[in-house]
Protein backbone atom coordinates (compact mmCIF):
# COMPACT_ATOMS: atom_id res chain seq x y z
CA UNK A 1 0.00 0.00 0.00
CA UNK A 2 1.67 3.59 -0.51
CA UNK A 3 2.09 5.78 1.78
CA UNK A 4 1.41 9.81 2.13
CA UNK A 5 2.98 10.99 -0.44
CA UNK A 6 3.68 14.77 -1.48
CA UNK A 7 5.05 17.06 -4.34
CA UNK A 8 7.32 18.77 -4.29
CA UNK A 9 9.84 17.56 -2.12
CA UNK A 10 11.51 20.83 -1.99
CA UNK A 11 10.12 24.28 -3.66
CA UNK A 12 12.29 27.60 -3.90
CA UNK A 13 10.32 30.70 -4.96
CA UNK A 14 10.76 34.48 -4.92
CA UNK A 15 8.80 36.75 -2.42
CA UNK A 16 5.36 37.47 -4.03
CA UNK A 17 5.65 34.24 -6.06
CA UNK A 18 2.67 31.45 -5.78
CA UNK A 19 3.28 28.06 -4.31
CA UNK A 20 1.10 25.17 -4.69
CA UNK A 21 1.78 22.19 -2.77
CA UNK A 22 0.27 18.59 -3.68
CA UNK A 23 -0.51 15.56 -1.18
CA UNK A 24 -2.18 12.22 -2.08
CA UNK A 25 -3.19 10.84 0.95
CA UNK A 26 -3.26 6.80 1.71
CA UNK A 27 -6.15 5.26 -0.68
CA UNK A 28 -9.42 5.42 1.61
CA UNK A 29 -8.18 7.52 4.14
CA UNK A 30 -11.41 10.57 5.01
CA UNK A 31 -8.95 12.66 7.02
CA UNK A 32 -6.38 14.74 5.53
CA UNK A 33 -4.42 17.33 7.61
CA UNK A 34 -1.52 19.64 6.87
CA UNK A 35 0.57 20.83 9.38
CA UNK A 36 3.66 22.89 9.10
CA UNK A 37 6.97 22.99 10.50
CA UNK A 38 8.62 26.91 11.01
CA UNK A 39 12.62 26.46 11.59
CA UNK A 40 12.90 26.25 15.50
CA UNK A 41 9.52 25.72 16.15
CA UNK A 42 7.25 23.06 16.70
CA UNK A 43 5.35 21.08 13.78
CA UNK A 44 1.99 23.03 13.84
CA UNK A 45 -1.59 22.52 12.64
CA UNK A 46 -3.04 24.08 9.91
CA UNK A 47 -6.30 22.43 8.75
CA UNK A 48 -8.47 19.04 8.88
CA UNK A 49 -10.58 17.67 5.97
CA UNK A 50 -12.75 15.54 5.84
CA UNK A 51 -13.18 14.19 2.84
CA UNK A 52 -13.91 17.61 0.21
CA UNK A 53 -15.68 19.62 3.50
CA UNK A 54 -12.96 21.33 5.45
CA UNK A 55 -13.65 19.95 9.25
CA UNK A 56 -11.20 23.03 11.01
CA UNK A 57 -9.14 25.46 9.64
CA UNK A 58 -8.10 27.25 12.50
CA UNK A 59 -4.73 26.88 12.11
CA UNK A 60 -4.41 28.86 8.51
CA UNK A 61 -1.97 31.72 9.40
CA UNK A 62 -4.00 33.79 7.16
CA UNK A 63 -6.28 34.45 3.57
CA UNK A 64 -2.22 33.99 1.42
CA UNK A 65 -3.02 30.35 2.16
CA UNK A 66 -5.72 28.47 0.14
CA UNK A 67 -6.25 24.96 0.54
CA UNK A 68 -8.43 22.48 -1.08
CA UNK A 69 -9.16 18.59 -1.49
CA UNK A 70 -11.40 18.14 -4.55
CA UNK A 71 -13.22 15.41 -5.17
CA UNK A 72 -12.34 14.03 -1.47
CA UNK A 73 -8.89 12.23 -2.62
CA UNK A 74 -6.03 14.11 -2.99
CA UNK A 75 -5.08 17.92 -1.64
CA UNK A 76 -3.37 20.82 -2.75
CA UNK A 77 -2.03 23.96 -0.18
CA UNK A 78 -1.82 27.35 -2.74
CA UNK A 79 0.46 29.81 -0.74
CA UNK A 80 -0.02 33.05 -2.78
CA UNK A 81 1.67 35.63 -2.82
CA UNK A 82 4.54 34.07 -0.51
CA UNK A 83 6.69 35.83 2.10
CA UNK A 84 9.50 35.37 3.65
CA UNK A 85 7.64 33.68 7.29
CA UNK A 86 5.93 31.04 5.39
CA UNK A 87 9.65 28.93 4.78
CA UNK A 88 9.59 25.93 6.05
CA UNK A 89 8.53 22.58 6.21
CA UNK A 90 5.23 21.60 5.23
CA UNK A 91 3.19 17.92 6.32
CA UNK A 92 0.68 16.25 5.06
CA UNK A 93 -0.80 13.57 6.70
CA UNK A 94 -3.84 10.96 6.44
CA UNK A 95 -5.44 8.93 8.82
CA UNK A 96 -9.25 6.61 8.31
CA UNK A 97 -11.66 7.01 10.83
CA UNK A 98 -11.83 4.08 13.34
CA UNK A 99 -15.38 1.78 13.47
CA UNK A 100 -17.68 2.32 15.96
CA UNK A 101 -16.09 5.43 17.94
CA UNK A 102 -16.28 7.98 14.75
CA UNK A 103 -12.57 8.87 16.04
CA UNK A 104 -9.57 9.41 13.99
CA UNK A 105 -7.12 6.83 13.69
CA UNK A 106 -3.23 6.85 13.55
CA UNK A 107 -2.18 9.94 11.53
CA UNK A 108 0.53 8.83 8.43
CA UNK A 109 2.65 11.55 7.90
CA UNK A 110 4.12 11.98 4.12
CA UNK A 111 7.94 13.33 3.93
CA UNK A 112 7.03 16.93 3.65
CA UNK A 113 7.37 19.60 1.11
CA UNK A 114 9.87 22.11 2.15
CA UNK A 115 9.42 25.67 0.98
CA UNK A 116 11.97 28.44 1.19
CA UNK A 117 11.03 31.66 0.32
CA UNK A 118 13.57 34.06 -0.56
CA UNK B 1 2.79 29.18 28.34
CA UNK B 2 3.15 26.75 25.79
CA UNK B 3 0.88 23.97 25.24
CA UNK B 4 3.52 21.02 24.93
CA UNK B 5 7.11 21.46 26.35
CA UNK B 6 9.63 19.51 25.35
CA UNK B 7 13.36 20.04 25.51
CA UNK B 8 14.77 19.73 22.06
CA UNK B 9 18.46 18.22 23.13
CA UNK B 10 20.72 17.30 21.06
CA UNK B 11 21.01 13.89 23.68
CA UNK B 12 23.99 12.06 22.36
CA UNK B 13 24.26 8.56 24.29
CA UNK B 14 26.46 5.32 23.54
CA UNK B 15 25.20 2.42 22.35
CA UNK B 16 23.06 0.44 24.95
CA UNK B 17 22.16 3.02 27.24
CA UNK B 18 19.03 3.62 28.51
CA UNK B 19 17.53 6.47 27.28
CA UNK B 20 14.77 9.42 28.78
CA UNK B 21 12.94 11.48 26.73
CA UNK B 22 10.24 13.93 28.30
CA UNK B 23 7.54 16.49 27.63
CA UNK B 24 5.18 18.19 29.84
CA UNK B 25 1.77 20.05 29.00
CA UNK B 26 -0.80 22.32 30.16
CA UNK B 27 -3.66 21.26 29.11
CA UNK B 28 -5.59 18.50 31.51
CA UNK B 29 -8.59 17.62 29.13
CA UNK B 30 -5.71 16.10 26.86
CA UNK B 31 -6.38 12.21 27.22
CA UNK B 32 -4.43 11.03 23.94
CA UNK B 33 -0.42 10.88 24.16
CA UNK B 34 1.61 9.75 21.55
CA UNK B 35 5.07 9.68 20.53
CA UNK B 36 6.53 10.10 17.05
CA UNK B 37 10.55 9.04 15.13
CA UNK B 38 11.16 11.57 12.58
CA UNK B 39 14.26 10.09 10.51
CA UNK B 40 16.06 13.07 8.64
CA UNK B 41 14.38 14.62 5.88
CA UNK B 42 11.42 12.25 6.69
CA UNK B 43 8.00 12.56 8.15
CA UNK B 44 7.30 11.59 11.81
CA UNK B 45 6.47 8.07 12.13
CA UNK B 46 4.05 6.59 14.90
CA UNK B 47 6.03 5.29 17.54
CA UNK B 48 3.81 4.67 20.41
CA UNK B 49 0.21 5.78 21.69
CA UNK B 50 -1.50 5.72 25.19
CA UNK B 51 -4.68 6.82 26.07
CA UNK B 52 -4.83 8.29 29.82
CA UNK B 53 -2.29 7.94 32.47
CA UNK B 54 0.08 4.79 33.04
CA UNK B 55 2.64 2.63 31.13
CA UNK B 56 2.66 1.22 27.63
CA UNK B 57 5.63 -1.23 26.69
CA UNK B 58 6.53 -2.45 23.42
CA UNK B 59 9.68 -4.07 22.49
CA UNK B 60 12.40 -1.56 23.80
CA UNK B 61 10.16 1.21 24.29
CA UNK B 62 8.13 2.09 27.24
CA UNK B 63 5.88 5.22 27.03
CA UNK B 64 4.43 6.58 30.56
CA UNK B 65 1.53 9.29 31.50
CA UNK B 66 1.19 10.71 34.60
CA UNK B 67 -1.52 13.03 34.29
CA UNK B 68 -1.56 14.62 37.62
CA UNK B 69 1.52 15.90 36.63
CA UNK B 70 0.77 16.65 33.14
CA UNK B 71 4.42 14.74 32.20
CA UNK B 72 5.21 11.78 29.98
CA UNK B 73 8.10 9.79 29.27
CA UNK B 74 9.41 7.39 26.37
CA UNK B 75 12.22 5.17 27.70
CA UNK B 76 14.52 3.16 24.79
CA UNK B 77 16.63 0.39 26.76
CA UNK B 78 19.35 -1.20 24.92
CA UNK B 79 20.01 2.25 22.84
CA UNK B 80 21.05 1.50 18.80
CA UNK B 81 22.73 3.28 16.91
CA UNK B 82 19.47 3.11 14.33
CA UNK B 83 17.40 5.22 17.03
CA UNK B 84 19.01 8.57 16.30
CA UNK B 85 16.80 10.30 15.47
CA UNK B 86 14.11 13.22 16.49
CA UNK B 87 11.33 12.13 18.76
CA UNK B 88 8.56 14.38 19.26
CA UNK B 89 5.65 13.74 21.54
CA UNK B 90 2.34 14.89 20.57
CA UNK B 91 -0.88 15.38 22.71
CA UNK B 92 -4.53 15.40 21.88
CA UNK B 93 -6.32 13.76 19.15
CA UNK B 94 -7.40 16.22 16.26
CA UNK B 95 -5.65 17.91 15.73
CA UNK B 96 -2.24 17.09 17.46
CA UNK B 97 -0.16 19.47 19.23
CA UNK B 98 3.16 18.25 19.02
CA UNK B 99 6.50 19.59 21.11
CA UNK B 100 9.80 20.40 19.23
CA UNK B 101 11.38 17.32 19.57
CA UNK B 102 14.49 15.76 20.80
CA UNK B 103 17.12 15.03 18.86
CA UNK B 104 18.60 11.42 19.79
CA UNK B 105 22.09 10.78 18.32
CA UNK B 106 23.33 7.20 19.95
CA UNK B 107 26.83 6.59 18.97
CA UNK B 108 28.36 2.82 18.57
Amino acid sequence: EAGVTQFPSHSVIEKGQTVTLRCDPISGHDNLYWYRRVMGKEIKFLLHFVKESKQDESGMPNNRFLAERTGGTYSTLKVQPAELEDSGVYFCASSRFLSGTGEAGELFFGEGSRLTVL
Amino acid sequence: QKEVEQDPGPLSVPEGAIVSLNCTYSNSAFQYFMWYRQYSRKGPELLMYTYSSGNKEDGRFTAQVDKSSKYISLFIRDSQPSDSATYLCAIGNTPLVFGKGTRLSVIA
